[in-house]
């Protein structure tokens, strides 16, 4: 059981390339998120699902693009990086329950120069 | 909007002291209260999670309470450890939803 994947684990992008951040889960949860973590900050939300088809934006989703079409995967792009973009970002899963606790990947550290 | 604070932002303690991590929230309409754990560079991972009806939570040297009604949980750690050392996060979810919202983190550092 791998629990929530992520890769890459580090990346270092030029301004204006593009990439695409993979999260891939085997719990069969229904809800899966991206948030962005930025030093001495807490985790904001960048875009959810709760389920295959359907996505919908968090707190932060400028300049990002999500899809799900499988219950497992739930890939995050970036269409023309940032600085500001220059960040950790995590995947996350969990089920609609309020008895079950979310569950992380290990992050991906990206550096747009 | 939920909004998370978490008192105090840093801490650094001998070896052997009990502490009191604060989180408070602002909309009480919630599901449950989980508090994590984060090492530096890695991901974070789930310590305990408080159901909306219940009080308190324990595992091992952990402790959290819940009081809904006035926005507020606290993590006790027992006896604390040089391997306590993290920076540990309250997640609260909005009001009929279950997507949390994260408080900044409170860094511990527990030295020998």
């Amino acid at each position: 059981n791998a629990g929530v994947t992520q890769t890459p684990k580090f990346r270092i992008l030029k301004i204006g390339q593009s990439m695409t951040l993979q999260c891939t889960q085997d719990m069969n949860h229904n809800y899966m998120y991206w948030y962005r973590q930025d030093p001495g900050m807490g985790l904001k939300l960048i875009y959810y699902s709760v389920g295959a088809g359907i996505t919908d934006k968090g707190e932060v989703p400028n300049g990002y693009n999500v899809s799900r079409s499988t219950t497992e995967d739930f890939p995050l792009r970036l269409e023309l990086a940032a600085p500001s973009q220059t960040s950790v970002y995590f995947c996350a899963s969990s089920n609609e329950s309020p008895r079950e606790t979310q569950y992380f990947g290990p992050g991906t550290r990206l550096l747009v120069l | 909007k939920q909004e998370v604070t978490q008192i105090p932002a840093a801490l650094s303690v001998p070896e052997g002291e009990n502490l009191v991590l604060n989180c408070s929230f602002t909309d009480s309409a919630i599901y449950n209260l989980q508090w994590f754990r984060q090492d530096p560079g890695k991901g974070l991972t789930s310590l305990l999670l408080i159901q909306s009806s219940q009080r308190e939570q324990t595992s091992g040297r952990l402790n959290a309470s819940l009081d809904k009604s006035s926005g507020r949980s606290t993590l006790y750690i027992a006896a604390s450890q040089p391997g306590d050392s993290a920076t540990y996060l309250c997640a609260v979810p909005s009001g009929g939803s279950y997507i949390p919202t994260f408080g900044r983190g409170t860094s511990l550092i527990v030295h020998p």
